[in-house]
Parts: structure tokens; sequence; C-alpha cells
């Protein structure tokens, strides 16, 4: 079963603009990642926050933690076309680093 | 270096046949995970190894889904008497060690079963 979701399902935006992915989940976490996939094959890792960090930056890419509301966000800043993709958000409550994915949100980026 | 490799890319089979999908870790990753992805989703656990048994098989759905990792390396997914709705992208991902590292993807193998 999914842990969480994204929020929202599509965004479409222009090359240049900043784009921002919510993800909500549900039980107590380890640590939060975040993954891109094209064309709905292999996964690229972006980021892993840990409970214990609310911010992480990794060149345009953002990402926050609240643990309180159960809810991390992705932010890409001066977004490209080659940023077209599905982005989900992964959680791993521990134990063996058995990872729960959102539903993700689909980005599309035009010229 | 290599990433991890999946065979086939494509597999297309008829109800009811068995099929075994083949995953290759990035050399020296010690656990291994399969995952499920069916259209529009994310991807599901199945199952992970560390080493060469079988950690967690808590997403397995049904005794007709069973895998393998004899020599801690290759891993191979069996489904017997395949039926419609196991069409989905089957992912392979390995880390270093489970637990503290990132698991990194295959490709994936596209199953359909007709």
């Amino acid at each position: 079963s999914q842990q969480g979701e994204e929020d929202p399902q599509a965004l479409s935006i222009q090359e240049g603009e900043n784009a921002t992915m919510n993800c909500s989940y549900k039980t107590s976490i380890n640590n939060l990642q975040w993954y891109r996939q094209n064309s709905g094959r292999g996964l690229v890792h972006l980021i892993l926050i840990r409970s214990n960090e609310r911010e992480k930056h990794s060149g345009r890419l953002r990402v926050t933690l609240d643990t309180s509301k159960k809810s991390s966000s992705l932010l890409i800043t001066a977004s490209r076309a080659a940023d077209t993709a599905s982005y989900f958000c992964a959680t791993d409550k521990g134990g063996g680093n058995k990872l729960t994915f959102g539903t993700g949100t689909q980005l599309k980026v035009e010229l | 270096g290599a990433g991890v490799s999946q065979t086939p890319s494509n597999k297309v089979t008829e109800k009811g046949k068995y099929v075994e999908l083949r995953c290759d870790p990035i050399s020296g990753h010690t656990a291994l995970y399969w995952y499920r992805q069916s259209l529009g989703q994310g991807p599901e656990f199945l199952i992970y190894f560390q080493g060469t048994g079988a950690a967690d098989d808590s997403g397995l759905p049904n005794d007709r889904f069973f895998a393998v990792r004899p020599e801690g390396s290759v891993s191979t997914l069996k489904i017997q008497r395949t039926e419609r709705g196991d069409s989905a992208v089957y992912l392979c991902a390995s880390s270093q060690v489970a637990g503290r590292e990132t698991q990194y993807f295959g490709p994936g193998t596209r199953l359909l079963v007709l």
C-alpha cells in the first residue's frame, strides 16, 4: 500500500519558473527520499533528508521536512525542460530500508 | 561503474505461464530489493535480500511469487501461473548496506500478461 500522497498530481510550468511538490505520509519515519522517474522506468535518487533534519539543498533542489505535520516539500528552482518527469517521495521507517512510495507528481516544464 | 541491470527489459506472456525476471545489482552491494509499479502508481515493495537470505518478503502478493539470490549477487524473481493483474513494471534496486544507504534502481522489466 502507498504510504503517502504527492500534491499536486500534475504540474505544468514554463522553463525558468520554480516547481514545488508536496508529500504527506502517515507513520513515523527514519528518513524521506525524493526520486525522479522518466518514462515510467528506472528511478533516479535525488536527495535524502533524515528525520532530525528540517531542510536540505542539492544544486537546484531544496527539500524541507516537517515531522510534526508528516509532510515534505521538494522545490526545483529555475526549472528546465529536462526536469520534465514524475517525482516520487519515499519514506523509510527503518529496520531494513524498505521504501514506501507516494503516488507521484507529474511535472511538465514547457519551453 | 555499472549500475543495476535488469533483463529482459520487456516480457510478454500468456495468462497461466511461468516467468523469470533477472536483476544484476551493483557490484559489492549486499542489499537487493524488488518493487512492482502499476500504471500511474508509485512503486510498491515486494521483497528484500540481505546477502543470500530474504530478510523481508512481506510485500509478495501471494505464493505465486518467489525470489531467490543464491550467491548473494544476482537475483531472480519468479512468477508462476501468471495473471493479467501481474502486468506491471518490476523494479530492482540495490544498496551497499541495508538500512543506511541510498537505493539505486535498475531500468525495470515491463511485464505484460495477455
